[in-house]
């Protein structure tokens, strides 16, 4: 089965500043997909980002950027210009090919941005 | 707009009583899944249907089941709530698989249960 790792439970960041998310999983698979989610303080959850294994080109939506390492089981989030309304828990997902549409998630990250 | 919604969004109930969280949604949707999400575990699976009539188990279905009798319904229903029950329930959809698929779930809001 699969495992999603956050190693990093709370982080804090001021506001405009850059911050990174970390996220490694394992997996035996060649194919899948990784994603970013975002819950804020509502409880709604909201993808920020995806990415696709066999696309080398690291994602990017606006401020929010991937850093994906497949050798390394890696996929890291960074947010540039932290806004405080990117105050949330932050989780990260994974995909198999091989398992149909199912998701695993990590434990997740709280991020505060403080002005 | 299409949207999925839960109901209840918060409810307490007492031990040994059975209980049924609604998820409905309108993306027209086949695939459907229930979470639960507790302080350092994430979100975790309970169970799944990617279509009428199909269920599946998820990570941690004891105590859990579902029903799936058309595309816009999966409710879940805890037989006999116990205290370890006590969570946030999540409901999410997402398109069935295809050419262009994104596997993307999108989440209802939420139902916070609480078991005395």
């Amino acid at each position: 089965a699969q495992t999603v790792t956050q190693s990093q439970p709370e982080m804090s960041v001021q506001e405009a500043e850059t911050v990174t998310l970390s996220c490694t999983y394992d997996t035996s698979e060649n194919n899948y997909y990784l994603f970013w989610y975002k819950q804020p303080p509502s409880r709604q959850m909201i993808l920020v980002i995806r990415q696709e294994a066999y696309k080398q080109q690291n994602a990017t939506e606006n401020r929010f950027s991937v850093n994906f390492q497949k050798a390394a089981k890696s996929f890291s989030l960074k947010i540039s210009d932290s806004q405080l309304g990117d105050t949330a828990m932050y989780f990260c997902a994974f995909k198999g090919n091989n398992a149909g549409n199912m998701l695993t998630f990590g434990g997740g990250t709280r991020l505060m941005v403080k002005p | 707009d299409a949207e999925i919604t839960q109901s209840p969004r918060h409810k307490i109930t007492e031990t040994g009583r059975q209980v049924t969280l609604a998820c409905h949604q309108t993306w027209n949707h086949n695939n459907m899944f229930w979470y639960r999400q507790d302080l350092g575990h994430g979100l975790r699976l309970i169970h799944y249907s990617y279509g009428v009539q199909d269920t599946n188990k998820g990570e941690v279905s004891d105590g859990y089941s579902v029903s799936r009798s058309n595309t816009e319904d999966l409710p879940l229903t805890l037989e006999s709530a116990a205290s370890s029950q006590t969570s946030v329930y999540f409901c999410a959809s997402s398109d069935r698989e295809g050419p262009s698929t994104s596997y993307e779930q999108y989440f209802g809001p939420g139902t916070r249960l609480t078991v005395t």
